[in-house]
């Protein structure tokens, strides 16, 4: 199974500062067709998950341009620009490369 | 608008059965691959398993292989998840997961959850 690692953030994370939130996986996963299949998703408090960012870079429908994720094949960030109350919860990476598919431990955001 | 509506989460004893069901609208259900993925308490997401459009296809987790069925029914845009010989580590809240229609899979829609308790 591919392994994914997510690191922690300095909780909490001063209102309208940047937070970047990393992710590594055990194997690249850079597709055959060009595109890196890694997505990330929010999960608010109460709430289910809601999709941010697929193929890596990018954002899913309705999503703030505060948000942009970036990376190699292996090694992924996913950056917050000057955070906001909305914005806190739990963030969790996930390869669709092969399956099954995998989640990374998620990362909190707490605000301050 | 898009929506998803688990239902069918309870308690159950262990080595007891228990069907989760999911019903889509807002979207034509027939068209989309579906999948299941839950949450333990105060842990992370976990894929359960995914099913194709027409239902030909099913892929599961190591852990519930053997035990956990997943179905559709297009006709009556509803998933199901059949969960046999439950387990207390079972005991989660089940996702059900609209995959989107771009390539690979990204699961773009998400229903607010089932609550399985598996406990004598």
């Amino acid at each position: 199974d591919i392994v994914m690692t997510q690191g922690a953030l300095p909780n909490p994370v001063p209102s309208g500062e940047s937070a970047s939130i990393t992710c590594q996986s055990s194997k690249s996963l850079l597709h055959s067709n060009g595109k890196t299949y890694l997505n990330w998703y929010l999960q608010r408090p109460g709430q289910s998950p809601q999709l941010l960012i697929y193929w890596m870079s990018t954002r899913a429908s309705g999503v703030s341009d505060r948000f942009s994720g970036s990376g190699s094949g292996t090694d992924f960030t996913l950056k917050i620009s000057s955070v906001e109350a909305e914005d806190v919860g739990v963030y969790y990476c996930q390869q669709f490369l092969e399956y099954p598919l995998t989640f990374g431990s998620g990362t909190k955001l707490e605000i301050k | 608008e898009v929506q998803l509506v688990e239902s069918g989460g309870g308690l159950v004893q262990p080595g007891r059965s228990l069907k989760l069901s999911c019903a889509a609208s807002g979207f034509t259900f027939s068209n989309y691959g579906m999948a299941w993925v839950c949450q333990a308490p105060t842990k992370g997401l976990e894929w359960v398993a995914s099913i194709s459009t027409g239902g030909g296809n099913t892929y599961y987790r190591d852990s519930v292989k053997g035990r956990f069925t997943i179905s559709r029914d297009n006709a009556k845009n509803t998933l199901y998840l059949q969960m046999d010989s439950l387990r207390s580590e079972d005991t989660a809240t089940y996702y059900c997961a609209r995959r989107s229609l771009l390539p690979g899979y990204v699961m773009d829609a998400w229903g607010q959850g089932a609550s399985v308790t598996v406990s004598s």
